[in-house]
């Protein structure tokens, strides 16, 4: 079983360059979200979505778009890279949000930095 | 809204002593409350969860939270830890909507020494 997979896994950007990261699962799960992990600071919301063709904003959206045009994908772009955006992204998704079924499945991560 | 706090960025235990990993939440009504394990270069996996069926929740590997109410708590436990529980550890909190209110504490690594 795939789960969720994110690609790439690492990547180095350039400042003011571009990238879309890629978040797949195979569980038909309706949720999903995209996350940031920085030391000390466990994981922050950067985005969700509520099902296919939805998205909204988490904690720490600023700079960051996404879009969700496929039940099963969830992609997170960087229209102009910042250091500040050196970070690991996971990419999770879950049945529902709220209660018993909150349980996230989370992919391997990508490490991205940019220099 | 919310939220969890980790007592502890950093546990250090001896191979085969009590591992305990302290987690309090604030919500104004019982929430729903997890523990996630995260390996070295991997994403986290759920240990275990509670849901209101029982205060005391068994989890993989060993460990088990208890809820605890009156000091709004749910801290994580394993009575004798192995090399192989070296990892962080996160508490995470839900309500009970349907509008994505997940949240993680900051984390606590757990060193085993031989």
């Amino acid at each position: 079983n795939a789960g969720v997979t994110q690609t790439p896994k690492f990547r180095v950007l350039k400042t003011g360059q571009s990238m879309t990261l890629l978040c797949a699962q195979d569980m038909n799960h309706e949720y999903m979200y995209w996350y940031r992990q920085d030391p000390g600071m466990g994981l922050r919301l950067i985005h969700y979505s509520v099902g296919e063709g939805t998205t909204a904003k988490g904690e720490v959206p600023d700079g960051y778009n996404v879009s969700r045009l496929k039940k099963q994908n969830f992609l997170l772009g960087l229209e102009s890279a910042a250091p500040s955006q050196t970070s690991v992204y996971f990419c999770a998704s879950s049945y529902s949000s709220g209660g018993l079924n909150t349980e996230a499945f989370f992919g391997q991560g990508t490490r991205l930095t940019v220099v | 809204a919310q939220s969890v706090t980790q007592l502890g960025s950093h546990v250090s235990v001896s191979e085969g002593a009590l591992v305990l990993l302290r987690c309090n939440y604030s919500s104004s009504v019982p929430p729903y409350l997890f523990w996630y394990v995260q390996y070295p270069n991997q994403g986290l996996q759920l240990l275990l969860k509670y849901t209101s069926a029982a205060t005391l929740v068994k989890g993989i590997n060993g460990f088990e939270a208890e809820f605890k109410k009156s000091e709004t708590s749910f801290h994580l436990t394993k009575p004798s830890a192995h090399m192989s529980d070296a990892a962080e550890y996160f508490c995470a909190v839900s309500g009970h909507n349907n509008n994505n209110d997940m949240r993680f504490g900051a984390g606590t690594r757990l060193t085993v020494k031989p």
